[in-house]
């Protein structure tokens, strides 16, 4: 059965910390990976990987795979109050346009 | 960037009745859209793939006589429960593709929740 683990389940931290976020996955086909940042409602889209250790970055966000191990990081430096969300990684298929999410990881900056 | 909106955002419905959930692409045309459901603390699970102009795909374990899905024009799908019973109260997410974007890249909608009494 395919499936996306992300850990922890849920994360606090203090303003300013810099948290790692961790998905792994066991699906068949491997296509591609994604993130997704949830804040009560709909999830925004933040990156897909597809190649191995080739790091995807965006301002204090940075995201990287390893097709070897099955797993990506989500890094968030320098965290800020507004960084307060459900962090979701999905996995593709080839050949499907599906997506299977993990349960997400709950982060909670606090000032 | 590109917009999906759904109406209601919220809705509380009797045990037995209908329920119609709109999703809208706002500034693109979507071929594809998808309707997720997700239950509190869990994640995201994919319940049909909706095509304009065909039927829909569902998922194993869904059934497609309880959730009509309509994807009557490039902008418009829609999801109805049919004879809602509480255990289908959730939240319910729709996503659209962008065309020319990449396959598995979707914008996804701001959610319903359903709440069956």
């Amino acid at each position: 059965e395919d499936k996306v683990v992300q850990s922890p389940l849920s994360l606090v931290v203090h303003e300013g910390d810099t948290v790692t976020l961790n998905c792994s996955y066991e699906v068949t086909n491997f296509r591609s990976l994604l993130w997704y940042k949830q804040e009560k409602k709909a999830p925004t889209f933040l990156f897909m990987l597809t190649s191995s250790g080739i790091e995807k970055k965006s301002g204090r966000l940075s995201s990287i795979l390893d097709k070897k191990e099955l797993f990506s990081i989500l890094n968030i430096t320098a965290t800020q109050t507004g960084d307060s969300a459900v962090y979701l990684c999905a996995v593709s298929q080839g050949g499907s346009e599906k997506l299977v999410f993990g349960k997400g990881t709950k982060l909670t900056v606090n000032p | 960037g590109a917009v999906v909106s759904q109406h209601p955002s919220w809705v509380i419905c009797k045990s037995g009745t209908s329920v119609k959930i709109e999703c809208r692409s706002l500034d693109f045309q979507a071929t594809t859209m998808f309707w997720y459901r997700q239950f509190p603390k869990q994640s995201l699970m994919l319940m049909a793939t909706s095509n304009e102009g065909s039927k829909a795909t569902y998922e194993q374990g869904v059934e497609k006589d309880k959730f009509l899905i309509n994807h009557a024009s490039l902008t418009l799908s829609t999801l109805t429960v049919t004879s809602a019973h509480p255990e289908d109260s959730s939240f319910y997410i729709c996503s659209a593709r962008v065309p020319g974007g990449t396959l598995v890249e979707q914008y996804f909608g701001p959610g319903t929740r359903l709440t069956v009494t």
